[in-house]
């Protein structure tokens, strides 16, 4: 039953702390997804990786938020310092080349 | 850039019928996905377009007009569980990256 796994499912952290999120995409996929979801703006691309290069990364803060393949079984998105306004879901989805992506349980952060 | 609109919430009955609409103006075009998110839980794919016309899967129906920058998802024989949030998605001309619209929250009444 192949599926994307999150780590950790929920977080609560203080402000200025550092936040790191894990995600395993499904295995042979090549491409890999972070998302962030609000109530007020939905479901916003982050960053996206092509065979563990990042392609885009234009709708992330880069002065805090930083995302990386170290390989192909693992990505990660950090936050630091986090701040209340970076509460939020964080979904990682993967998918093969330009198929449907398939997204995982997602991380739910709160930033105090 | 992208700008991607669909309803904000739609109400139906049990067994009734609803087609969401979404449209899009996007500076290239490679396909149209709609997912399905219940609340509390990740999207899940539904349908894919990226020729004009009509695409049945059980219950579900997804339609596009590429001229029209038009799009729509049908929900036929509606069962309770299909109360969720159904989200538009157009996928841009370079690479798999997708563009989400805000969703459309379904509501199936008794």
């Amino acid at each position: 039953d192949a599926r994307v796994t999150q780590t950790p499912r929920h977080k609560v952290t203080e402000m200025g702390q550092e936040v790191t999120m894990r995600c395993q995409p499904i295995l042979g996929h090549n491409t890999v997804f972070w998302y962030r979801q609000t109530m007020m703006q939905g479901l916003e691309l982050l960053a996206y990786f092509r065979n563990r290069a990042p392609l885009d990364d234009s709708g992330m803060p880069k002065d805090r938020f930083s995302a990386e393949m170290p390989d192909a079984t693992l990505a990660t998105l950090k936050i630091q310092p986090s701040e209340p306004r970076d509460s939020a879901v964080y979904f990682c989805a993967s998918g093969l080349f330009d198929n449907e992506q398939f997204f995982g349980p997602g991380t739910r952060l709160t930033v105090l | 850039g992208q700008n991607i609109d669909q309803p904000t919430e739609m109400t139906a009955t049990e067994g009734a019928i609803v087609q969401i609409n979404c449209t899009y103006q996007t500076s290239g075009f490679n396909g149209l996905f709609w997912y399905q998110q219940h609340a509390g839980e990740a999207p899940t794919f539904l349908s894919y377009n990226v020729l004009d016309g009509l695409e049945e899967k059980g219950r579900f129906s997804s339609f596009l007009s590429r001229s029209k920058g038009y799009s729509y998802l049908l929900l036929k024989e509606l069962q309770m569980k299909d109360s969720a949030s159904y989200l538009c998605a157009v996928r841009g001309a370079a690479g798999n990256k997708l563009t989400f619209g805000g969703g459309t929250r379904v509501l199936v009444k008794p």
